[in-house]
């Protein structure tokens, strides 16, 4: 079974700072996924990595993928109180037709 | 709009009736995704499309769940005799490849 796991679970971090998430997942995936979802909202992606050694970067955010160590990050950079909200990463599983694997979410709080 | 849209956005229903919800995929998109999310967990993989053809089924997708789509254009989810365990927000997402799913705002459904 495919596992993802994030951590930490929920994070309190003061604008200004940096922070890193971490997505550790069990098995070989050919790609990985970070989403961000605002309270009672829907899942907005944020980006795709295809292969070790990919790093993606948008504004405070950049993920990067190390598919030997089954390891992504998600670091940010001067957190702003608009980055609240929950953050997922997710891998495929080409066994259900690429459905998505999620872990858990890391619940992000930027405070003044 | 040309995402990914669901009705209806919210479901009050009482155990034991039946419901049922509609996902409108972004147009050509061949492949369609159910996933589940309860409170404070990722979504959860249900069942996926390819076209009007059902590939796949998780083990989540009891009996008393049945999802269709004809023609390969929109995608309903059924659910009958409903639980209150089956209170939770229902995501739509399409896909025109192996490579992004675009998802839907969610019904959020809430069994009384």
């Amino acid at each position: 079974e495919l596992k993802v796991e994030q951590n930490p679970l929920f994070l309190s971090m003061q604008e200004g700072k940096n922070y890193t998430i971490y997505c550790n997942y069990s098995t070989t995936s050919d790609r990985l996924y970070w989403y961000r979802q605002d309270p009672g909202k829907s899942l907005e992606s944020l980006f795709v990595l295809l292969s070790n050694g990919a790093v993606k970067q948008e504004g405070r955010l950049m993920a990067s993928l190390d598919t030997k160590a089954r390891l992504s990050t998600l670091h940010i950079t001067a957190a702003v109180h608009d980055l609240s909200a929950t953050y997922f990463c997710a891998v495929t599983n080409s066994n259900s037709g690429y459905a998505l694997n999620f872990g858990k979410g890391t619940s992000l709080l930027v405070t003044p | 709009d040309t995402g990914v849209s669901q009705d209806p956005r919210h479901k009050i229903t009482k155990r034991g009736q039946n419901v049922t919800f509609r996902c409108d995929p972004i147009s050509e998109h061949n492949r369609l995704y159910w996933y589940r999310q309860t409170l404070g967990q990722g979504p959860e993989f249900l069942t996926y499309f390819q076209n009007e053809a059902q590939l796949e089924k998780s083990r989540l997708l009891s009996d008393r769940f049945s999802a269709e789509r004809p023609k390969g254009s929109f995608s309903t989810l059924e659910i009958q005799r409903t639980e209150q365990g089956d209170s939770a927000m229902y995501l739509c997402a399409s896909s025109p490849s192996f490579y992004e799913q675009y998802f839907g705002p969610g019904t959020r459904l809430t069994v009384t």
